[in-house]
């Protein structure tokens, strides 16, 4: 079965760094999205994109953070400079036309 | 803004009791109701969904409902196992095909 995957699984980056957190969709998706889940809390929407565009973005979403799908298969969130409070899971999500969102299986983004 | 109230934050049940768990959302226009079930370590995963126009909806131990008038849905799992044990969350979808709204979250504990 189709599924999304996300690299890497975990990682540890000093605040004030830029890193990219990649995804491959499930491969005739359409619509990709990013949403984070800090521990224990529950998971908020950061963005979504289709067409190669953002079509909506949460406040969360600020200027630190891009997308890009710099080919047909991936699909990455760039953090320009990570803040402490930015440590959370990272889960990409996609969808074909219809409702049903897939979620991969995260990255742990730890800030120190 | 949208909103999705869930309760309880955390239900321990016996081996093959029920378990159900409620939630609550603030928009009228949201549409698509999905359930995720989340397990130590991994991404959200699909259990289930409902969209607005139906009332019910059953698959083998899960089944939802929904309540449109009272803005209410629920899930429902009957004659639990141990490995239902998971955290779960409802969803809701505003606006259209975009962000997915979810709930804070209900952990649930099957003893054997």
């Amino acid at each position: 079965e189709p599924e999304v995957t996300q690299t890497p699984s975990h990682q540890v980056t000093q605040m004030g760094q830029e890193v990219i957190l990649r995804c491959v969709p499930i491969s005739n998706h359409l619509y990709f999205y990013w949403y984070r889940q800090i521990l224990g809390q529950k998971v908020e929407f950061l963005v979504s994109f289709y067409n190669n565009e953002i079509s909506e973005k949460s406040e969360i979403f600020d200027d630190q953070f891009s997308v890009e799908r710099p080919d047909g298969s991936n699909f990455t969130l760039k953090i320009r400079s990570t803040k402490l409070e930015d440590s959370a899971m990272y889960f990409c999500a996609s969808r074909d036309r219809g409702f049903e969102q897939y979620f991969g299986p995260g990255t742990r983004l730890t800030v120190t | 803004g949208e909103n999705v109230e869930q309760h309880p934050s955390t239900l321990s049940v016996q081996e093959g009791d029920s378990a159900v768990i409620k939630c609550t959302y603030s928009d009228s226009a949201s549409n698509y109701f999905p359930w995720y079930k989340q397990e130590l370590g991994k991404g959200p995963q699909l259990i289930i969904d409902i969209r607005s126009n139906v009332g019910e909806k059953k698959d083998q131990r899960i089944a939802v409902t929904l309540n449109k008038t009272a803005k209410h849905f629920s899930l429902h799992i009957t004659e639990t196992q141990p490995e239902d044990s998971a955290v779960y969350f409802c969803a809701a979808n505003f606006r259209g095909y975009q962000k997915v709204t979810f709930g804070t979250g209900t952990k649930l504990q099957v003893i054997p």
